[in-house]
């Protein structure tokens, strides 16, 4: 069963300050998304990484992946209070005859002017 | 709008009501899935559908749950005798069915339910 674990869960940095999030699974996946959820709000997809090696940056946030290690990085660079939110991310692999999304617990990040 | 849509948004219910959630895909949608997401943790899948087919059912997805996709359109999410456990925020998404089934999934509002 596809195990995703995301450090930290918990994230308070100041404005300006680089940080990276860490998400690790523990089975081959097909794709490994990132979302961001703010209170209350549904899931927004930020990117999703289709193989080894895959890189994608938008704004402040970029993130990579790693399929050898089963490792996918989203850094925060120069951060703004406006990042505040929850990011999680989801790992797409088969399980049984379908391919099953699986999440991680969140990243609670909190920008701090 | 052609996203996904959700309703009701909220709802409060006392334990041991039913309730029923409605979700509506995007229309050329034909794969329509169902998440739970309690307070503080990543969502968890429920349940599949491919068109009108229930295709797979999570171990949390209890006898009191009930799923439908009639006509393989718009799907319905049913709970009976709520418990105050299920308090919940309950995602729907859907996806095209190309790649089959590793096309992206597009999440709706959700429905928060509070059971008290």
């Amino acid at each position: 069963e596809l195990k995703v674990e995301q450090n930290p869960l918990f994230l308070s940095m100041q404005e300006g300050k680089n940080y990276t999030i860490y998400c690790n699974y523990s089975t081959t996946s097909d794709r490994l998304y990132w979302y961001r959820q703010d209170p209350g709000k549904s899931l927004e997809s930020l990117f999703v990484l289709l193989s080894n090696g895959a890189v994608k940056q938008e704004g402040r946030l970029m993130a990579s992946l790693d399929t050898k290690a089963r490792l996918s990085t989203l850094h925060i660079t120069a951060a703004v209070h406006d990042l505040s939110a929850t990011y999680f991310c989801a790992a797409l692999a088969r399980g049984g005859s379908n391919y099953k999304l699986t999440f991680g617990k969140g990243t609670l990040l909190t920008v701090n002017p | 709008d052609t996203g996904v849509s959700q309703n009701p948004r909220h709802k409060i219910t006392k334990r041991g009501q039913n309730v029923t959630f409605r979700c509506d895909p995007i229309s050329e949608h034909n794969r329509l899935y169902w998440y739970r997401q309690t307070l503080g943790q990543g969502p968890e899948f429920l349940t599949y559908f491919q068109n009108e087919a229930q295709l797979e059912k999570s171990r949390l997805l209890s006898d009191r749950f009930s799923a439908e996709r009639p006509k393989g359109s718009f799907s319905t999410l049913e709970i009976q005798r709520t418990e105050q456990g299920d308090s919940a925020m309950y995602l729907c998404a859907s996806s095209s069915g190309g790649t089959g089934g590793l096309s992206e999934q597009y999440f709706g509002p959700g429905t928060r339910l509070t059971v008290t």
